[in-house]
């Protein structure tokens, strides 16, 4: 078990809906991450928050947003769904805020859009 | 875009073998880390080795880093079917913040 928390672990809904994925990082971890991973692109860097502060952004889409909140946990909002944003989406979390020491991940939620 | 690029995408093996795989990647990086992903779960950190490290050991598992050829190799001795699993590097690409990986090797241990 990573510590890592993500709800929820399914999630099925229509193309043009709305989404929150939540995720609660391990006790202790300062940084969050999220990933996303599909068959065809691989696991994909989206974000990544230091603290509630923004650090780093990788392939997130403009439809697409994230936030950490005070007491650390971060939510992943995907609106606008279109069929190709079905994937599992990870979130990861680390003790440090650069890249040099190990991530956590969550077992994801797999979000399947119809 | 991919920084890490596994080779082979896909190795079976038998139970008691040694399994290699290899990992290539175009930037500078701090670090490169190994991760294995058992089949719909998340993944889990085998292990980091530094930009100055050439070689690290992590019970069965041995990884090799060439900064000058841009490689890393992982190499898991006496394999278990428990082993069976995609393995993926990842590399920071000299950011310090965001780790990029590859499309992972799915590495299969016959019993």
């Amino acid at each position: 078990d990573s510590g890592v928390t993500q709800t929820p672990k399914h999630l099925i809904t229509a193309t043009g809906q709305r989404v929150t994925l939540r995720c609660s990082p391990r006790s202790g971890d300062l940084s969050v991450y999220w990933y996303q991973q599909s068959l065809d692109q691989g696991l994909q860097f989206l974000i990544q928050y230091y603290n509630g502060e923004e650090r780093a952004k990788g392939n997130i889409l403009e439809r697409f947003s994230a936030q950490q909140f005070p007491d650390l946990h971060s939510e992943l909002n995907l609106s606008s769904l279109e069929l190709g944003d079905s994937a599992l989406y990870f979130c990861a979390s680390s003790v440090a805020v650069s890249s040099n020491s190990p991530l956590h991940f969550g077992n994801g939620t797999r979000l399947t859009v119809t | 875009s991919q920084q890490g690029e596994e080779d082979p995408q896909a190795l079976s093996i038998q139970e008691g073998e040694n399994a290699t795989m290899n990992c290539s990647y175009k930037t500078s990086i701090n670090n490169l880390q190994w991760y294995r992903q058992n089949s719909g779960r998340g993944l889990v950190h085998l292990i980091l080795i530094r930009s100055n490290e050439r070689e690290k050991h992590s019970g069965r598992l041995r990884v090799t880093l060439d900064t000058s050829k841009k490689s890393s190799s992982l190499l898991i001795t006496a394999s278990r079917a428990a082993d069976t699993a995609s393995y993926f590097c990842a590399t920071d690409e000299g950011s310090n913040y965001k780790l990029t990986f590859g499309k992972g090797t799915l590495l299969t241990v016959n019993p």
